[in-house]
């Protein structure tokens, strides 16, 4: 079965700097989606980025980017420029195509400090 | 559309009472999940909807519990009996298979139960 792990149960950053919040994999498939979803406190889970194991290119959204390691399974999560916004717990989570179901990581909870 | 909607936000039941959530999607998205999460935790797969078949259903859904989509839309999410081990959020998520997008899927705000 595929898992996905989360090493950083909680990290902080200060305004304005940047932060990288660590998960890896686990999986014998070559087909398959990673995601990261931030959920901020009492609030819906929302989409921060994503990536397809097929692409090379690292995702890139904004002040959000991915290192993509497909051979190391990792897929680690920046933060530029820190905002008050962002903190929230980070779920890493993992998608076989196909599968229609996510498996997801214990998360990491971000604190922004100003 | 405001996106994935769900009801009650909140429930306290008493050990054994029945419960029932209800989930209604983004409006064009055929396929619907339920996902549990505990504290501390990451959320779990429960079950999966497209339109209004049952395709796929954790062993973590036990024979307690029970998800219906009846008519391809809105869907619940029923426990019966219901133990302190249920207590939980019980998050919908919504996508859609129309639009190729990497399977992305899209959250409710979850609803919480507490079972004392």
């Amino acid at each position: 079965a595929q898992t996905v792990t989360q090493s950083q149960p909680e990290m902080s950053v200060q305004e304005a700097e940047t932060v990288t919040l660590s998960c890896t994999y686990d999986t014998s498939e070559s087909d398959y989606y990673l995601f990261w979803y931030k959920q901020p406190p009492s609030r819906q889970m929302i989409l921060v980025i994503r990536q397809e194991a097929y692409k090379q290119q690292n995702a890139t959204e904004n002040r959000f980017s991915v290192n993509f390691q497909k051979a190391a399974k990792s897929f680690s999560l920046k933060i530029s420029d820190s905002q008050l916004g962002d903190a929230a717990m980070y779920f890493c989570a993992y998608d076989q195509g196909g599968s229609e179901k996510l498996v997801f990581g214990k998360g990491t909870k971000l604190t922004v400090n100003p | 559309d405001t996106g994935v909607s769900q009801d009650p936000r909140h429930k306290i039941t008493k050990r054994g009472q029945n419960v029932t959530f209800r989930c209604d999607p983004i409006s064009e998205h055929n396929r619907l999940y339920w996902y549990r999460q505990t504290l501390g935790q990451g959320p779990e797969f429960l079950t999966y909807f497209q339109n209004e078949a049952q395709l796929e259903k954790s062993r973590l859904l036990s024979d307690r519990f029970s998800a219906e989509r009846p008519k391809g839309s809105f869907s619940t999410l029923e426990i019966q009996r219901t133990e302190q081990g249920d207590s939980a959020m019980y998050l919908c998520a919504s996508s859609s298979s129309a639009v190729y997008s990497g399977n992305t899927i899209y959250f409710g705000e979850g609803s919480w139960l507490t079972v004392v």
